[in-house]
């Protein structure tokens, strides 16, 4: 069975600082790993995805992940946080096929303060 | 959001009531989802269709209705048999490839009243 996990509900950052948004999965065979944010009373938004190739990812807001295939994990990097970067983040996973469905993570709340 | 969107924003239902919620696409997508959340929660799955004229429960049907008569349209109805319907609801569509990235919908707010 699939699964993804953000062991933390909160991530508490100063503005400047790097930021690090934790996920771990589980899936059989080869997975596809995304990564959302989500706004107060609005849809989720894509921020990046993993499907094969360079294990670091980059995405949009100068946001980027890395692969770990051993560690079975794809955590969620910003080398500097901006008030703006505060909102709740997703970490999805969906196994190789087309019949598998997509899991999403219960979400990780980035909180930057100025 | 993309090309995805939905209607209304704000939704408030009496008790016993069915409402439907609309859910449009213009992406040319196969695959289209209905999810729930809750404040402070992430998603749950509803329904999801990979094609029109089909479609699968997920994690919580029950209470919930759904049709894909059109590629583009995927609504959902909350019947009254749905005890406790309050949540932020969100449309979401791919093509169906497992690759592909799933596009969401800007999402309705259902009140309970």
């Amino acid at each position: 069975a699939q699964s993804v996990a953000q062991p933390e509900d909160q991530v508490n950052v100063a503005e400047g600082n790097p930021l690090t948004v934790k996920c771990t999965y589980s899936v059989s065979g080869n997975p596809y790993l995304f990564w959302y944010v989500q706004y107060p009373n609005r849809g989720l938004q894509f921020l990046l995805k993993y499907i094969t190739g360079d294990n670091l990812v980059k995405g949009s807001y100068g946001f980027e992940a890395e692969f770990n295939k051993s560690q079975t994990s794809f955590h969620l990097k910003k080398p500097s946080a901006l008030v703006s970067d505060s909102a709740l983040y997703f970490c999805a996973v969906r196994a190789g096929s087309s019949a598998s469905k997509i899991i999403f993570g219960s979400g990780t709340r980035l909180s930057i303060r100025p | 959001d993309g090309g995805i969107t939905q209607s209304p924003k704000y939704l408030f239902r009496k008790e016993g009531q069915n409402v439907t919620l609309s859910c449009e696409q213009n992406l040319n997508h196969d695959a289209m989802y209905w999810y729930r959340q809750d404040p402070g929660q992430g998603l749950r799955l509803i329904y999801y269709s990979q094609i029109v004229n089909d479609f699968q429960k997920g994690d919580i049907a029950e209470g919930y209705s759904v049709s894909r008569e059109k590629k583009e349209s995927f609504p959902l109805t909350v019947t009254s048999a749905q005890k406790n319907p309050t949540a932020f609801y969100l449309c979401a569509s791919n093509s169906g490839r497992a690759a592909d990235t799933q596009y969401f919908g800007p999402g309705t707010r259902l009140t309970v009243l």
